[in-house]
């Protein structure tokens, strides 16, 4: 039973378009996250948010942007979509996002732009 | 990738041995997390460490902060251990920022 739900798992989108990939978590956590894992590269940390406000942005590009509606939710929308958007999208959470927290995934959102 | 080195990047190991992966950091790494990827893609938490030790079943793992490494030891391998272990470092102590390497990408033969 996932407690962090990622929708859709799968996505095919065409170069120039708009996709917002969703989040939810049901494990009761302050903090969400959002990393990007793409071929050959490490888990690449993109954004936290605690309390539903931005904590740490590591993306170079506006065309990332998230969305945080609620405590438990953090959308990803993704504007003027490139072949290199793909890669596979986790979101996560942690209680907090002070060092000793742990954390969690969802299944990932796997993206590909064509 | 850089900052996290893992190794080794492949490791093939025989059900019921033992084996060590390990993670050398260039980096002040506050907390470490080892997580497993599993065939299926998902990645599972495995532990959170501060400086010190600690076991969980077959596993057990180490972070030594002075000498920024951390250990994951399997013992008794089994199928079902096969996947991608990460190492992820935390640097920044108040965004929750991990920075990961690379992996090491396991494989438990029968």
């Amino acid at each position: 039973d996932p407690k962090i739900i990622q929708k859709p798992k799968y996505l095919v989108a065409v170069t120039g378009s708009e996709k917002i990939l969703i989040c939810e978590q049901y494990l009761g956590h302050n903090a969400m996250y959002w990393y990007r894992q793409s071929a050959k590269k490490p888990l690449e940390f993109m954004f936290s948010y605690s309390y539903q406000k931005l904590m740490d942005n590591q993306t170079a590009s506006s065309r990332f942007q998230p969305q945080s509606s609620k405590k438990n939710h953090l959308d990803l929308q993704i504007t003027a979509l490139k072949p290199d958007d793909s890669a596979t999208y986790f979101c996560a959470s942690s209680h907090g996002t002070v060092s000793n927290e742990r954390l969690f995934f969802g299944h990932g959102t796997k993206l590909s732009v064509l | 990738g850089d900052k996290v080195k893992q190794s080794p990047s492949a490791l093939s190991l025989q059900e019921g041995t033992n084996s060590a992966l390990r993670c050398n950091f260039s980096i002040a790494a506050t907390t470490v997390q080892w997580f497993l990827q599993n065939p299926r893609g998902s990645l599972i938490n495995l532990f959170y460490l501060v400086p010190g030790t600690k076991e969980n079943g077959r596993l057990k793992s180490a972070f030594d902060s002075k000498e920024s490494y951390s250990t994951l030891h399997i013992r008794d391998a089994q199928l079902e251990d096969s996947g991608t272990y990460f190492c992820a470092a935390d640097i920044t102590g108040n965004t929750g920022k991990l920075i990961f390497g690379l992996g090491t990408t396991l494989q438990v033969q029968p």
